[in-house]
């Protein structure tokens, strides 16, 4: 167990809403990512943190936001859902020193955008 | 850039078969490689790595061995069980991880 704690674990909602899910760590690790899955593309970078307040974009970053005010709170928005959001979303951090260095995953959140 | 590509499951298997699932990959530098395991409503747990050139990663009776001249890094086991029925991903990291896009491997008792 890495500590890590996604919530909510399911959430739907309907298109255009905002939705905010919440990655808790309790490891004091440095970096934080934010994954999405879906079938056929295996799990592509949202966003990810290097630190408190030091976020930058990953490969499929349009129309996600994020924030980190604390080391062991990573925040993903969508500021207006769209059906293509819909996807199991991970969270995952590492202490990022070394590129050996591992990835631990959250249980993820199942997102349905109607 | 830096890539990872998997061949397409599902994988069936009866049970006791060997498994071989093929894991190529494209880096500019030299990367670490990983195998990830995804068992059903889960997160990715790491299943072995290797850090550099013939190194062999090992675990739960998974082996793969990273192979720079063939730029591959192809997970196998022995000797499949049910309880191995999961998502395997191979993964690279240089300064970023990328993973595969997943195997899905299904044994049958």
């Amino acid at each position: 167990d890495a500590g890590i704690t996604q919530s909510p674990r399911h959430k739907v909602t309907e298109t255009g809403t905002p939705v905010t899910l919440r990655c808790h760590q309790t490891e004091n690790h440095r970096y934080m990512y934010w994954y999405r899955q879906d079938p056929g593309h295996g799990l592509r970078l949202i966003h990810y943190s290097y630190g408190v307040k030091d976020t930058d974009k990953g490969e499929v970053s349009d129309g996600y936001s994020v924030s980190r005010s604390k080391t062991e709170d990573f925040l993903l928005t969508l500021e207006s859902a769209t059906s293509s959001q819909t996807s199991v979303y991970f969270c995952a951090i590492s202490s990022g020193t070394s590129p050996s260095e591992k990835l631990f995953f959250g249980s993820g959140t199942q997102l349905s955008v109607l | 850039g830096d890539s990872v590509t998997q061949m397409e499951g599902p994988v069936t298997l009866s049970e006791e078969a060997f498994l071989t699932i093929n894991c190529t990959y494209t880096a500019t530098g030299y990367p670490s490689l990983f195998w990830y395991v995804q068992y059903p409503g889960e997160g990715l747990q790491l299943l072995l790595k290797a850090t550099k050139a013939d190194d062999k990663g090992s675990n739960k009776g998974f082996e793969a061995t990273y192979r720079k001249e063939t730029t591959s890094f192809h997970l196998e086991k022995g000797s499949v069980q049910v309880s191995d029925s999961a998502v395997y991903f191979c993964a690279l990291n240089f300064n970023k991880f990328y993973f595969g896009s997943g195997t899905k491997l299904n044994v049958k008792p």
